[in-house]
């Protein structure tokens, strides 16, 4: 079974400082990892995705992402925290038959900026 | 290109009542899917249609069942209402095959 376990509820950083969001995976397949971000009162919107080309993922809005196998950990990052960057974010992990989809999001990390 | 919409935004509903939620998915996308957020916690899949069939489901009892239309546009109906069926309940759309999904911005539902 694949699951998902995110590393902090709440994380807090300074504008400008480094934003680091923890995600670490289990699945017996060859996974898709992704990231999600959620506004108030709003759907998630997809800030990137891993399928297996490139291990370091770049996104919308200046964030990146790795998937470090060893590890099992697809960690989120940006170099410089914007206030806007102010949001929840979701890991999330499908197996690759689903064809998309069917996806097991983590718990969330809740990110505050401050300025 | 519209983008995804559900349907009511909010709604509130007793225990033991029954609800169906809408959702209308994007231009060019033939598959849906449904997650259950409660408080606090990551969305959950409750079921996906692809082509009017359901795609698989998630651990979610039968009183939560969904249809999905030729226009491809899906409701989620859930009967018999409890509590803890208290969420956002969020629709996602892609294209068959593609594994990114295009969420609504949900509905918030209220079970008294």
């Amino acid at each position: 079974a694949q699951s998902v376990t995110q590393l902090g509820s709440h994380v807090s950083v300074s504008e400008g400082a480094l934003v680091l969001l923890r995600c670490n995976y289990s699945s017996s397949v060859p996974p898709y990892l992704f990231w999600y971000v959620q506004y108030p009162n709003q759907g998630l919107q997809l800030l990137l995705k891993y399928t297996s080309a490139a291990t370091l993922v770049k996104g919308i809005n200046g964030f990146e992402a790795e998937f470090k196998k060893s590890e099992t950990s697809f960690h989120l990052t940006k170099p410089s925290a914007h206030m806007s960057d102010a949001a929840e974010y979701f890991c999330a992990v499908s197996d690759r038959a689903n064809q998309g989809g069917k996806l097991i999001f983590g718990q969330g990390t809740e990110l505050s900026v401050k300025p | 290109e519209t983008g995804v919409t559900q349907s009511p935004t909010h709604l509130i509903k007793t225990r033991g009542q029954q609800v169906t939620l809408r959702c209308s998915s994007q231009s060019g996308h033939n598959t849906v899917s449904w997650y259950q957020q409660a408080l606090g916690q990551g969305p959950q899949f409750i079921f996906q249609y692809y082509r009017e069939e359901e795609n698989g489901r998630g651990n979610f009892p039968p009183r939560f069942s969904g249809l999905q239309f030729p226009n491809y546009s899906s409701e989620l109906n859930v009967n018999a209402l409890e509590l803890d069926d208290s969420a956002l309940y969020l629709c996602a759309s892609s294209r068959g095959g593609d594994e990114k999904l295009f969420f609504g911005s949900g509905t918030q539902l209220s079970v008294l």
